[in-house]
């Protein structure tokens, strides 16, 4: 079976803080791909990561970065020097070889940054 | 740039109306996805869809059918419309990668209310 556990429901921070998006996941699938996706109050979901299973090197992209670990069978996505602008839901996501490209989603969380 | 276009961004509709949820991608993506997102349940998938012809019922199918045609194209029908199924409505496609699926691509999204 496939799960994604995002447990935080909502976290709330002042801009400039550093703010870290957990992840959990389960599979049976040795192969398998995982994503985080952005969903601002508009309402579209737009994709911002993906990472293979066999890579576990850690990503960094500006203000954002992810820390896969396999170990603990987690996906963290962290936003630094947080901005209003990054007030969004955030779902994580897991696509595994045995799925047909069928992702499964976390319930998300609400991000909120405060002026 | 992938495109996914869905026909409406708002609709409302009337309990026990037939109604078709248009949905229209132009990367050549294999999978195609209906999901419908509630507040606090995150995003469920309806049905997805990885070929021409070929549908797979996610975790909330009861009460919805597809049909997928053409490869660019997957329709959600709402055999009889009910006030449970007034949501948010999602549809997205993806690539696959040998056996994988890769990052779908989200449309913007219908607000389907039915009265």
């Amino acid at each position: 079976a496939q799960k994604v556990t995002q447990a935080q429901t909502e976290i709330s921070v002042v801009e400039k803080e550093d703010v870290t998006l957990d992840c959990v996941y389960e599979t049976r699938d040795t192969t398998y791909y995982l994503f985080w996706y952005k969903q601002p109050p508009s309402g579209e979901l737009v994709f911002l990561i993906r990472r293979n299973s066999f890579d576990e090197q850690n990503e960094i992209s500006g203000r954002y970065s992810w820390n896969f670990q396999k170990s603990t069978s987690s996906f963290n996505f962290t936003i630094t020097a947080s901005q209003v602008v990054d007030s969004a839901v955030y779902f994580c996501a897991l696509s595994g070889g045995s799925t047909l490209g069928r992702l499964y989603f976390g319930r998300g969380t609400q991000l909120t940054v405060w002026p | 740039d992938v495109k996914v276009t869905q026909s409406s961004r708002y609709l409302v509709k009337r309990t026990g109306e037939k109604v078709f949820l248009e949905c229209v991608q132009d990367m050549d993506h294999e999978n195609m996805f209906w999901y419908r997102q509630d507040p606090g349940l995150g995003l469920r998938l309806i049905y997805f869809s990885y070929d021409v012809k070929m549908k797979e019922k996610g975790d909330i199918p009861e009460g919805y059918s597809v049909s997928r045609e053409k490869k660019e194209r997957f329709s959600l029908i709402l055999e009889s419309a009910s006030t449970n199924q007034t949501s948010m409505y999602l549809c997205a496609s993806s690539l696959i990668q040998g056996v994988m699926g890769t990052e779908a691509f989200f449309g913007q999204g219908t607000r389907l209310t039915v009265v």
